[in-house]
């Protein structure tokens, strides 16, 4: 079964509205973390990731926070903007020689201007 | 740089045809990952390669699925004697390193099977 989930399929933001997107994750192991946005039609696109040796880390607009202690995952986009309209993952690795990244169902931003 | 390049985009295949899916990886990069995203749904591992050898097969359909990266070329994702349920996007990803570090997607493979 799913081990990396959202915790919302759909988030509707209004333009210039900060965005929390959240993710669970069930496996210990897991020693790092990407956050992936695809939008219609498209492959997913790198975001952001984090380490599991890290709390905290900020990209442009964009930060991405991990509670080891829950097992949990956030991507805050900071003023969304239309263009920030997709599905974003999160995907996790398991630490295990040659295994790949575990992807989640996704969450749908909607951003309405 | 080109990135990770997938032919064709769009593949419509009769049931009981062979579908044949390429992954060009990006350049310099020996890492290579094959994932199926079924419509409204996340990603599904599927299968991990590099050069001449598969890595990591446990997503893939024990039947009628294969893949294989050469020595030379492009990756190959084979699918035979498609039926209905295998329609869904292929997407591709290579990374330099064993999942060091981001993996790069390519536009995917639509299959549609009718």
């Amino acid at each position: 079964g799913e081990s990396v989930g959202l915790h919302l399929p759909t988030l509707s933001v209004q333009e210039g509205d900060n965005s929390i997107i959240n993710c669970a994750y069930s496996n210990s192991a897991s020693d790092y973390f990407i956050w992936y946005k695809q939008e219609s039609g498209k492959g997913p696109q790198f975001i952001i990731d984090i380490r599991s040796n890290m709390d905290k880390r900020q990209g442009q607009r964009v930060t991405v926070l991990l509670n080891k202690t829950v097992k949990h995952l956030s991507l805050q986009i900071a003023a969304t903007q239309p263009g920030d309209s997709a599905v974003y993952f999160c995907a996790e690795n398991r630490n295990q020689a040659g295994t790949a990244l575990i992807f989640g169902k996704g969450t749908t931003l909607s951003v309405s201007s | 740089n080109a990135g990770v390049m997938q032919n064709p985009r769009h593949l419509v295949r009769r049931r009981g045809q062979e579908a044949r899916l390429r992954c060009s990886p990006m350049k310099g990069h020996s890492h290579v990952y094959w994932y199926r995203q079924l419509p409204e749904e996340g990603l599904k591992f599927m299968v991990y390669l590099q050069k001449e050898n598969i890595i990591d097969e446990s997503g893939m359909p024990k039947e009628r699925f294969s893949a294989e990266f050469p020595k030379e070329g492009p990756s190959i994702l084979r699918i035979q004697q498609v039926v209905r349920g295998d329609s869904a996007a292929y997407f591709c990803a290579s990374s330099p390193l064993e999942f060091e570090g981001e993996a790069f997607f390519g536009q995917g493979t639509r299959l549609t099977v009718v």
